[in-house]
């Protein structure tokens, strides 16, 4: 699975939206992006993931660059509850279930009050 | 249950002890994957099972950690003669093809190892 780049922490005030950037420039083109958040002594959350296309879900946005050599999860009214550590992961899948994931040190988000 | 559960959730370990580490995946549910956390770290892939079959095990760092899910169903992962080097936090996952295809992999809260 390709590697992605991430910023190890963030600050984003509550009710504002909080933007979090991923790189993975070495990502093919089979290549899914998935993001998981971990609240503490929580284990990780699945929020959304896309191929090429930009998504949205009930928890967050997902804007993958044209090249799909970047993307930037959106979550559009931050609260204290979002407090997490977000990570990005680039992932093959092949829908038999076998694909486990690659964690690598995420983001680590803050709202600040 | 509604979700994964493991058990226990915290665990303290004299060095050298053996201990069990419990998953009950979510019904249904045929993947199952074990992850070692070490503080401020991501979640590191341990092992995996498709049923009751053992399908992939590179991620287990020594013949002291062995795993099993004789029955397709509940896993337990084994640590023998715990090292310090070992306290982590263990979580379990599970999956399933079903029919929506998104790959989202359900973990449970984890089971905390102390070492002493």
């Amino acid at each position: 699975d390709a590697k992605t780049t991430q910023p190890p922490s963030m600050d984003c005030a509550e009710g504002r939206a909080a933007n979090l950037p991923c790189n993975h420039s070495t990502i093919s083109g089979n290549e899914y992006v998935y993001w998981y958040r971990q609240i503490h002594s929580q284990g990780p959350q699945y929020i959304i993931h896309g191929l090429k296309n930009n998504e949205t879900n009930e928890m967050a946005s997902l804007i993958i660059t044209e090249d799909r050599k970047s993307s930037t999860l959106i979550l559009p009214h931050a609260t204290l509850r979002d407090t997490a550590v977000y990570y990005c992961i680039v992932r093959m899948y092949s829908g038999g279930g076998a694909d486990g994931l690659t964690f690598g040190k995420g983001t680590h988000l803050i709202i600040q009050p | 249950g509604a979700g994964v559960s493991q058990s226990p959730r915290y665990k303290v370990a004299k060095r050298g002890q053996d201990v069990a580490l419990r998953c009950d995946p979510i019904s249904g549910h045929v993947s199952l994957f074990w992850y070692q956390q070490a503080l401020g770290q991501g979640p590191e892939f341990l092992t995996y099972f498709q049923n009751e079959a053992q399908l992939d095990k590179s991620g287990l760092p020594s013949d002291r950690f062995f795993a099993e899910r004789p029955e397709g169903s509940v896993s337990t992962l084994k640590i023998q003669r715990t090292q310090q080097e070992d306290s982590a936090v263990y979580l379990c996952a599970s999956s399933s093809p079903g029919t929506t295809y998104t790959g989202e992999l359900f973990f449970g809260e984890g089971s905390r190892l102390t070492v002493l």
